[in-house]
């Protein structure tokens, strides 16, 4: 099954620096790859998704990037701002009917400013 | 809409007792999915369903956990006997065309099992 790893586990970035979240999967199948953020006490929400026929996605300060070949995405914030603190979560799926969505970890970030 | 709505918020119970966990999904949605927090273990699927009917119930843990979907618009998460190692928060989602489209979740029931 799919396997999803995901780095750094917390990352700590002064305010209006670039933040970057990385995650490997394991499944060469999957096509579906998620973000989600989850701010303390909250429930999570899709901020950006992308699929395996782009390589990259943005969405004003956020960017996801995709390599299937290396099997890894990882999650770009430009210009951090506090209420970027959060958990963010990857997740990963082939769609089919055992492709599961498999979260990652996540990763604590805290913006200081 | 009102987007997903889980009850209860909290819910402190019991070593032994019989725990519900309630959600009304966004309308529409053909797809729920339940799912386990925990700092150890992450976000974890524990069933989902499709047009009501169980799909993959894979990662619920044992037989003390079961899940039912009577009707379109709510579902419930039972787990009968509780232990302490079940404490958690418990998410509920709902989507439009399941793993593959985006999730939208509940806020949460964070379960105390003392």
């Amino acid at each position: 099954g799919e396997n999803v790893e995901q780095h750094p586990s917390t990352l700590s970035v002064q305010e209006g620096d670039s933040a970057v979240i990385k995650c490997t999967y394991s499944d060469s199948a999957s096509n579906y790859f998620p973000w989600y953020k989850q701010e303390l006490g909250k429930r999570p929400q899709l901020i950006i998704d992308i699929r395996s026929n782009v390589g990259e996605k943005k969405d004003q300060r956020i960017a996801v990037t995709l390599n299937k070949t290396a099997k890894h995405f990882s999650l770009h914030i430009t210009e951090t701002q506090p209420e970027d603190s959060a958990v963010y979560f990857c997740a990963a799926s082939n769609g089919g009917s055992q492709g599961n969505l498999i979260f990652g970890k996540g990763t604590k970030l805290s913006v200081k400013p | 809409d009102a987007g997903v709505i889980q009850s209860p918020r909290h819910e402190v119970t019991e070593m032994g007792q019989e725990v519900t966990l309630r959600c009304k999904p966004i309308s529409g949605h053909d797809y729920l999915f339940w799912y386990r927090q925990t700092m150890m273990r992450g976000l974890e699927l524990l069933i989902y369903f499709n047009n009501n009917v169980p799909i993959d119930d894979s990662g619920m843990p044992e037989d003390r956990f079961s899940a039912k979907m009577p009707n379109a618009s709510f579902s419930t998460l039972k787990i009968q006997p509780s232990e302490p190692r079940d404490s958690a928060v418990y998410f509920c989602a709902s989507s439009l065309k399941g793993q593959h489209s985006p999730l939208h979740f509940g806020n949460g029931t964070r379960l105390t099992v003392t």
